[in-house]
């Protein structure tokens, strides 16, 4: 039963312009989502977060989305970089452990320059 | 400030084996998180462990279990070997473990069953 989706295995966007990327989830007691970023060979890398009290938070470049009646999260960043070339895993927690995430598959992101 | 650590990178053991796996956290953190990846299962949560008490548990077999000692370091140890326990092991640290201090993962240790 996976209670967090990636349905996109990959994406590809072009340097410069937005990336969007899409998180769905069926547990309605996720009250807790992250994005984390991974490049080969490392581990995962926290990028934003935000809390189901919110539909919005920005970190630079960063921006998540979140729609509770829907069960939909995205992850924006605005501009893309070639840097930004990465495997990324949408998270989600529910009840007070932050440690204990349920990961979706991931979505591999190319930026080509 | 250094990184989570975990060794050794790599691993190869034989079915019926047993393998301990460490884990140093970021120095100050005191709740250690273990996860196992694999292809067909993505990130599965093993469990977690605060001043040395396991907190949260997965749904793992017992095989599968760990420690975490007075300076927060930790080890995982998974028994009798089954060739489905080949993963990168990936142990995350935090200040707390509560949702306001988010995950730092190590680089993780990579596990082959033959």
């Amino acid at each position: 039963d996976q209670q967090v989706k990636q349905n996109s295995p990959s994406l590809s966007v072009q340097e410069g312009r937005i990336s969007i990327l899409n998180c769905d989830y069926t547990n309605s007691m996720f009250d807790y989502f992250l994005w984390y970023k991974k490049y080969p060979a490392e581990g995962p890398t926290f990028l934003i977060s935000i809390s189901s009290i919110k539909d919005k938070n920005e970190d630079g470049r960063f921006t998540v989305f979140l729609n509770k009646s829907a069960k939909h999260l995205s992850l924006h960043i605005v501009p893309s970089q070639p840097g930004d070339s990465a495997v990324y895993f949408c998270a989600a927690s529910a009840g007070t452990s932050g440690s204990r995430l349920t990961f979706g598959e991931g979505t591999q992101l190319t930026v080509n320059p | 400030k250094a990184g989570v650590t975990q060794t050794p990178r790599y691993l190869i053991k034989t079915r019926g084996q047993q393998v301990t796996l460490s884990c140093s956290p970021i120095s100050g953190h005191r709740s250690v998180s273990w996860y196992q990846q694999t292809p067909g299962q993505g990130l599965q949560f093993l469990f977690e462990y605060f001043s040395e008490t396991q907190r949260n548990k997965g749904n793992f077999p017992g095989r599968f279990s760990g420690r975490q000692f007075s300076n927060s370091r930790s080890e995982m140890n998974v028994s009798t070997l089954e060739l489905g326990d080949s993963a990168l092991y990936l142990c995350a640290s935090s200040l707390s473990g509560q949702k306001s201090s988010p995950l730092h993962f190590g680089n993780g240790t990579r596990l082959t069953v033959t």
